[in-house]
């Protein structure tokens, strides 16, 4: 079975602090991607990556930027973390880019900025 | 651009019931269509997927039949039990790069 692991489940920060969020995946996946889930929005993406080193712009970025320095690790990170981006956020992975592959999803990473 | 709209929960219903959740969206080309389950406290898992039209997805008694004409894809479910008690998301994905889109989501509780 496919693991992606979160690197945390609960976290508690401060408003301007950087903030990171790690995704670790052990499938040799080539996309990963990063969502928020917020009550009534169902998820919106916020980063993808096709490969290492490469990122795109999800429908979100605002706020957010991303880093995939090794192909079984995405980074989500938070620059200055407001208070609008307390969410619980969501790691997936997929094996390539055929549209009928699911997702792979951690179990999230509940996000408060105080 | 792609959207995914699905019933507002909760819902409610008591054990052996009959479920449905009513999905449907709106794509250019033909999408890839996926239910997946949330339970408490965990990441989405896949519950099942079709990726044609007339294509019928079926997992732990679960159905959805992708609906062309209609653009839908309505989750049911014959006999549902307390375990079902989940967030369930409709989304498609499109055929330039498996994007997923989803809907907001609808809380299923099953009473015993």
């Amino acid at each position: 079975d496919v693991k992606v692991t979160q690197s945390s489940r609960y976290l508690v920060k401060r408003t301007g602090e950087k903030v990171f969020l790690e995704c670790v995946q052990d499938m040799d996946h080539e996309n990963m991607f990063w969502y928020r889930q917020d009550p009534g929005l169902g998820l919106r993406l916020i980063y993808f990556s096709y490969d290492v080193k490469m990122k795109e712009k999800g429908d979100i970025p605002e706020g957010y930027s991303v880093s995939r320095e090794k192909k079984e690790r995405f980074s989500l990170i938070l620059e200055s973390a407001s208070t609008n981006q307390t969410s619980m956020y969501l790691c997936a992975s997929t094996f390539d880019r055929a549209s009928n592959q699911p997702q792979h999803f951690g179990d999230g990473t509940r996000l408060s900025i105080l | 651009g792609d959207s995914v709209t699905q019933m507002e929960g909760p819902v409610t219903l008591s054990e052996e019931a009959f479920l449905t959740i009513n999905c449907t969206y709106t794509a250019t080309g033909y999408p890839s269509l996926f239910w997946y389950v949330q339970y408490p406290g965990e990441g989405l898992q896949l519950l099942l997927k079709a990726t044609k039209a007339d294509d019928k997805g079926s997992n732990k008694g679960f159905e959805a039949t992708y609906r062309k004409e209609t653009t839908s894809f309505h989750l049911e479910k014959g006999s549902v039990q307390v375990s079902d008690s989940a967030v369930y998301f409709c989304a498609l994905s499109d055929n330039a790069g498996n994007m997923l889109t989803f809907g907001g989501g609808t809380r299923l509780m099953v009473k015993p």
